[in-house]
């Protein structure tokens, strides 16, 4: 059964910074792309940054590049961000998730970790 | 990076039919067959119902159609259910964005 179980959220201050992880289970995890993907409460879906299975290519989205930074340890079957000079607009539930087949189509999520920007 | 665009809302009664628009531009959706959509209930992770424009995931039910025109996509779900009252996202990968994917605003479907 293809698991992913994100953990890292919590309370910060602005300007501070947090990482977030993500455990891989029940698939061979160094073949598939991973995304973070966040969700503001009460808001939609914004996809935050990608990483393909070598770690070759990796993207951000305008709104945290430069701050966040996506990394993957293929040994360990895990996933990070490091999130650094945390705004209160990073406040949001930051999920994991598959691409099923590099077409940017997430087959498999986790249940997602809150991470909150406050003073 | 500019979200794709949805209704804010759709509503169908039980066994009716619905559709919920995605509308991009040439370099997204009308580019490519990148386009997937998801559901999602609330307090609850997205699910992927829709992947490549039309195609299903294992285990997801044949109510659920995609299909795409010009540079719209469209989410068909027929013989509405009083479980598919969920928010629906659409997303579609892009040339015009140094992050290749871009997610619609999401659409909250009400089964009356």
């Amino acid at each position: 059964e293809v698991q992913l179980v994100e953990s890292g959220g919590g309370l910060v201050k602005p300007g501070g910074s947090l990482r977030l992880s993500c455990a891989a289970s029940g698939f061979t995890f160094s073949s598939y792309s991973m995304n973070w993907v966040r969700q503001a409460p009460g808001k939609g879906l914004e996809w935050v940054s990608s990483i393909s299975s070598s770690s070759s290519y990796i993207y951000y989205a305008d709104s945290v590049k430069g701050r966040f930074t996506i990394s993957r340890d293929n040994a360990k079957n895990s996933l990070y961000l490091q999130m650094n000079s945390l705004r209160a607009e990073d406040t949001a539930v930051y999920y994991c998730a598959r691409d099923r087949d590099g077409s940017y189509s997430l087959d498999y999520w986790g249940q997602g970790t809150l991470v909150t920007v406050s003073s | 990076q500019s979200a794709l665009t949805q209704p804010a809302s759709v509503s169908g009664s039980p066994g009716q039919s619905i559709t919920i628009s995605c509308t991009g531009t040439s370099s997204d959706v009308g580019g490519y067959n990148y386009v997937s959509w998801y559901q999602q209930h609330p307090g609850k992770a997205p699910k992927l119902m829709i992947y490549e424009v039309s195609n299903r995931p294992s285990g997801v039910s044949n109510r659920f159609s995609g299909s795409k025109s010009g540079n719209t996509a469209s989410l068909t779900i027929s013989g509405l259910q009083a479980e598919d009252e969920a928010d629906y996202y659409c997303s579609s990968y892009t040339s015009s964005s140094t992050l290749p994917v871009v997610f619609g605003g999401g659409t909250k479907l009400t089964v009356l």
